[in-house]
């Protein structure tokens, strides 16, 4: 079975630009996570989609989202790039259990997205 | 929010040797605990997990404890190999990481000496 895919693997942008970035979850699972992972903050949890729907979201600015497709498929997006944007985004996707509760998170190789 | 702490941020052993590595958390109704290993240009891959109905987990050279009372969990490798060398990250939630997120740990380099 294919495991999470992430493109593009790297990219550079400039201040004030925005950026997309792309996951392909594991065949059947519907839950897809993602992750920004710093040098300084380490590895924090940015949201949470399933069933297209945004379940959970962690602590960062209204520039960061997010959006499913039907197919699970998952994109996230930055607006107005700053310096410290610059990170690995990793995406993480899980195996949705009865009662709504998921466990084992398998994460993608990352985009390296540097901002300049 | 949860809160998880790991120590050391760096341990070197000698191949052979065992490696622990332990983590604290806050939330007392964190119930899963997964560690994952990442390598140089790589994604975090999951290693081992526990959930809070376990007190411990072994598969083959890696064991994870968990202690609930006193909220805290680790991680041993035996017979550490030069493969074994890597970034270490143990993590906790609620619900399990899909439904609410992980909260890792800031992360063990684990060095295997020759």
């Amino acid at each position: 079975k294919a495991g999470v895919t992430q493109t593009p693997r790297y990219l550079i942008k400039t201040r004030g630009q925005q950026v997309t970035l792309s996951c392909s979850p594991i065949s059947g699972h519907r839950s897809v996570s993602w992750y920004q992972q710093t040098p300084g903050q380490g590895l924090q949890f940015l949201f949470e989609y399933f069933s297209e729907t945004q379940r959970n979201k962690g602590n960062f600015p209204g520039r960061f989202s997010g959006r499913q497709f039907s197919n699970s498929r998952s994109e996230m997006n930055v607006s107005t790039l700053e310096l410290g944007d610059s990170a690995l985004y990793l995406c993480a996707s899980s195996l949705e259990l009865a009662g709504g509760a998921s466990y084992e998170q398998y994460f993608g190789p990352g985009t390296r997205l540097t901002v300049t | 929010g949860e809160n998880v702490e790991q120590h050391p941020s760096t341990l070197s052993v000698q191949e052979g040797d065992s490696a622990v590595i332990k983590c604290t958390y806050s939330d007392s109704a964190s119930n899963y605990f997964p560690w994952y290993k990442q390598e140089l240009g790589k994604g975090p891959q999951l290693i081992i997990d526990i959930r809070s109905n376990v007190g411990e987990k072994k598969d083959q050279r890696i064991a994870v404890t968990l202690n609930k009372t006193a909220k805290h969990f680790s991680l041993h490798i035996t017979e550490t190999q030069p493969e074994d060398s890597a970034v270490y990250f143990c993590a906790a939630s609620i619900l399990g990481g899909g439904a609410d997120g992980l909260t890792f740990g800031k992360g063990t380099h684990l060095i295997i000496q020759p």
